[in-house]
């Protein structure tokens, strides 16, 4: 059974850091692009990042030089290192797979998904 | 990060066929396939539809997806109680170099 389980969440203060963590199982993890989108409280779903399986990175531009991600084929987990945290970065988490890992990221969609975790961004 | 668009709520009776637009630019559903993710609360968002109108397993064919130019639906028919849920389309775009999402559609069955 392919599964994501997700670890890291928390409180943080305005400007601090965090990383969260995605562990898959169940499937070839080098073989996939991953990625993550989240929620923030009575928002939407808003993409935030991909990773491909040669590492090419893509960002929002709203995270763009606060998060990074990564990915440890090795430990079938994939990371967002947060940092300059801010209040508006408060939100549920997901990480994805790609529903298909022989497609391309452009064409791909994102299944299935973590369990979520939440990221609170206040002081 | 620009965003695509969709009516904000949809409703039906039980039975009944609603319908859910979702509007974008040349540069995400022009050029790139549309998904459809159906996002319950305190659950992870599943896909509905993928590539316009793939429907993966396990996924009722009450749901079908369609593509237009730069527009897409997801048409539910016979609608169902657990059919409520917030509904969300998405797209590659190629000029932002990531995935844009809809902005949300709330299905209520009356």
């Amino acid at each position: 059974e392919v599964q994501l389980v997700q670890s890291g969440g928390g409180l943080v203060k305005p400007g601090g850091s965090l990383r969260l963590s995605c562990a898959a199982s169940g499937f070839t993890f080098s073989s996939c692009s991953m990625n993550w989108v989240r929620q923030a409280p009575g928002k939407g779903l808003e993409w935030v990042s991909s990773i491909t399986t040669s590492s090419y990175e893509y960002y929002a531009d709203s995270v763009k030089g606060r998060f990074t991600v990564s990915r440890d084929n090795a430990k079938n987990s994939l990371y967002l290192q947060m940092s300059s945290l801010r209040a508006e970065d408060t939100a549920v988490y997901y990480c994805a797979r790609v529903g298909d890992c022989r497609v391309n990221l452009r064409d791909n969609r994102f299944d299935p998904w973590g369990q979520g975790t939440l990221v609170t961004v206040s002081s | 990060q620009s965003v695509l668009t969709q009516p904000p709520s949809a409703s039906g009776t039980p039975g009944q066929r609603v319908t859910i637009s979702c509007s974008g630019s040349s540069s995400d559903i022009g050029s790139n396939v549309v998904h459809w993710y159906q996002h319950l609360p305190g659950t992870a968002p599943r896909v509905l539809i993928y590539s316009n109108n793939q429907r993966p397993s396990g996924v009722p064919d009450r749901f079908s997806g369609s593509k237009s130019g730069t527009s897409a639906s997801l048409a539910i028919s016979g609608l169902q109680s657990e059919d409520e849920a917030d509904y969300y389309c998405a797209a590659w775009d190629d000029s932002l170099k990531g995935c844009v999402f809809g902005t949300g559609t709330k299905v209520t069955v009356l």
